[in-house]
């Protein structure tokens, strides 16, 4: 069965600190691993990646896909309080295969 | 200019009735979806439409049923809401892998 797991559940930290979060996935008809950031309402876009090894920046944030090791990390750097909120990644190709969320609060 | 839309925002009903909720995006995208999301942030698939035609049917009751009238629209119907099918459901389109999420409406059976 098709599974996406994020890693760490939940997180806190201070502003100013730099997080790393996780995401593992088994998904059979796999091309690409997405990233959204979720606060109350719909998932919003970050990140695509279906290439090993690039990274993609934007701003403070940055994402990289490992293909062998089937995996991604999504680097926040110099967080602020409005980078809480919950990250999802999500694998696949049209039908994506979503983790359960790294919920990340940055205190201030 | 709302890319991916939902009606209502919010639905609140008893157990039993039937409700439908509307999705409308101006994005120019084939493919739409619908997904569930429970209480624990899961966000599940249940279908997928590319050009009025379905394409992803996820293990979802019959109870739902998903009319596409165009490309630009996709209904969820939903008969005989039972507790369990309290949830967001989000409706999404997509320009290739890449999914654009509706605002979600949070649908409460009593």
């Amino acid at each position: 069965e098709d599974k996406v797991v994020q890693s760490p559940l939940s997180l806190v930290v201070h502003e100013g600190d730099t997080v790393t979060l996780n995401c593992s996935y088994e998904v059979t008809n796999f091309r690409s691993l997405l990233w959204y950031k979720q606060e109350k309402k719909a998932p919003t876009f970050l990140f695509m990646l279906t290439s090993s090894g690039i990274e993609k920046k934007s701003g403070r944030l940055s994402s990289i896909l490992d293909k062998k090791e089937l995996f991604s990390i999504l680097n926040i750097t110099a967080t602020q309080t409005g980078d809480s909120a919950v990250y999802l990644c999500a694998g696949g190709a049209q039908k994506l295969v979503f983790g359960q969320g790294t919920r990340l609060t940055i205190n201030p | 200019d709302t890319a991916v839309s939902q009606t209502p925002k919010y639905l609140v009903t008893q157990m039993g009735n039937d409700k439908s909720i509307k999705c409308e995006q101006n994005l120019g995208h084939d493919t739409m979806y619908w997904y569930k999301q429970d209480s624990k942030k899961f966000l599940k698939i249940m279908f997928s439409y590319n050009n009025k035609e379905l394409i992803i049917n996820e293990t979802v009751p019959n109870r739902f049923s998903p009319k596409s009238p165009d490309k630009a629209h996709l209904n969820l119907h939903i008969n005989s809401l039972e507790l369990g099918d309290s949830a967001v459901y989000f409706c999404a389109s997509s320009w290739g892998d890449t999914q654009y999420f509706g605002p979600g409406t949070r649908l409460t059976v009593l």
